[in-house]
């Protein structure tokens, strides 16, 4: 148990579904993150939230929406996805939006796409 | 451009063997973290390590940010240490942007 929760473990979703993926954080930390894991490719950074603003959009395409309603919780919000945007996505955060502190990540959403 | 590399990709050791895996990096870093990641795909942390050195049981690990390298030394080796361990940097000016290597792949056979 990292402090770190996300919801739900595994998805399946059609690709005229939308769906949601949820992280939230019981750290205290005001940096969240969201990263993708593709079969065979190191973890890409998606996003980065600092105090609720998003600070970071790593060229996401945009059929994936953020949302950070507040420091302790972020959303993925997906539709029309593609099978290529199956992947293991995972949540992180960190304590300061500082490039010195210790990032936590949760289980992870593994994500299929039919 | 920006890289972390890992080396070795892949490794297969016998129960109680003792392994050492490395993290070069490119550029100066800020924060240097090593993951290890269960079959399940959490990702555990091992080590916040940015400089210096520092010992968890049979893990301890090594910065040393001048010449941009870190290693991360397995003692003892046991099952459950298998999984794939990932070393990931934030580079000076960076700002959160956490970059992960591709990892290094181990299993630990009985």
């Amino acid at each position: 148990e990292t402090g770190v929760t996300q919801t739900p473990r595994h998805l399946v979703m059609g690709m005229t579904n939308k769906k949601s993926l949820k992280c939230e954080q019981h750290l205290g930390h005001n940096a969240m993150y969201w990263y993708k894991q593709s079969a065979k490719k190191p973890l890409e950074l998606m996003f980065v939230y600092n105090f609720k603003e998003q600070t970071e959009n790593n060229s996401v395409p945009s059929r994936f929406s953020p949302e950070c309603p507040n420091s302790s919780h972020l959303f993925l919000h997906l539709h029309t996805l593609q099978p290529e945007d199956s992947a293991l996505y995972l949540c992180a955060s960190s304590l300061r939006p500082q490039v010195n502190t210790e990032a936590f990540f949760g289980q992870g959403t593994r994500l299929t796409v039919v | 451009g920006i890289q972390v590399e890992q080396s070795p990709p892949d490794l297969i050791l016998q129960e109680g063997a003792n392994s050492t895996l490395r993290c070069n990096f490119s550029d100066s870093v800020n924060n240097l973290q090593w993951f290890h990641q269960n079959p399940w795909g959490q990702l555990i942390n091992l080590f916040y390590i940015p400089s210096g050195t520092k010992q968890n049981g049979r893990l301890s690990a090594t910065t040393v940010a001048t010449e941009r390298y870190s290693l991360l030394y397995i003692s003892s080796s046991q099952t459950t240490d298998s999984g794939v361990y990932f070393c990931a940097v934030v580079f000076s000016g960076g700002y959160n942007k956490l970059i992960f290597g591709a990892g290094t792949r181990l299993a630990v056979h009985p």
